[in-house]
């Protein structure tokens, strides 16, 4: 299977723990993406990388967040000291650089309690 | 503020009947609009439409743009119960150079339930 995956699907977490997702995105594909999802919403854009530069972050990575996309291929997210307000889905993208379809991988679903 | 808007939130409807789901956006430097669909899980790709009056047709799917009004539909025909699920809309906007900003902007989606 040649499309997005990540790791783990879900993860559940005490608040105050840190936690780390992992995308690996389709292989020939040079920009990653990092959404959010909420029930009710659409997905919320993160932060998003060309090879190994991340170059925008929106405003919601508050700095409890942080990602990293070290060798240009997979990428990781890590939020720290979680909240009950970081339950949500988070969903990883790739693309192309010249291209706008994103393709998306299952997302990971985060439950602080 | 870029912004995407869908219509309805949520429609239910019996199978056989035509559905139009609509979505207006109001984007700096427009580049496209895509459709989504998502059964409880990720998004998967439906449309990229970049000229308006073109339509995109895939089975009983199909979607049209329209710039100058800024906005787009999705129609759905012979509804079936596997059509049961959001569907979201999603606007890309362009750099100065023409490159892609990056990030898609999403409407809240709209939720179809398709009864037998």
């Amino acid at each position: 299977d040649t499309g997005v995956s990540q790791d783990p699907r879900h993860k559940i977490t005490k608040r105050g723990q840190n936690v780390t997702f992992r995308c690996d995105p389709i292989s020939e594909h040079n920009r990653l993406y990092w959404y959010r999802q909420t029930l009710g919403q659409g997905p919320e854009f993160l932060t998003y990388f060309q090879n190994e530069a991340q170059l925008e972050k929106s405003r919601l990575l508050s700095d409890r967040f942080s990602a990293e996309r070290p060798k240009g291929s997979f990428s990781t997210l890590e939020i720290q000291r979680t909240e009950q307000g970081d339950s949500a889905m988070y969903l990883c993208a790739s693309s192309s650089r010249w291209e706008d379809t994103q393709y998306f991988g299952p997302g990971t679903r985060l439950t602080v309690l | 503020e870029d912004k995407v808007v869908q219509s309805p939130l949520s429609l239910v409807v019996h199978e056989g009947d035509t559905v139009t789901l609509n979505c207006s956006y109001e984007v700096t430097n427009f580049r496209s609009l895509l459709w989504y669909k998502q059964e409880k899980k990720a998004p998967t790709f439906l449309f990229m439409l970049t000229s308006s009056g073109i339509e995109k047709k895939s089975g009983r799917l199909s979607s049209i743009l329209d710039k100058k009004e800024l906005f787009s539909i999705l129609n759905i025909t012979a509804t079936q119960t596997g059509d049961s699920a959001i569907y979201l809309c999603a606007v890309s906007s362009s750099l100065g150079y023409g490159g892609s900003q990056g990030n898609l902007i999403f409407g809240k989606g709209t939720k179809l339930s398709v009864k037998p």
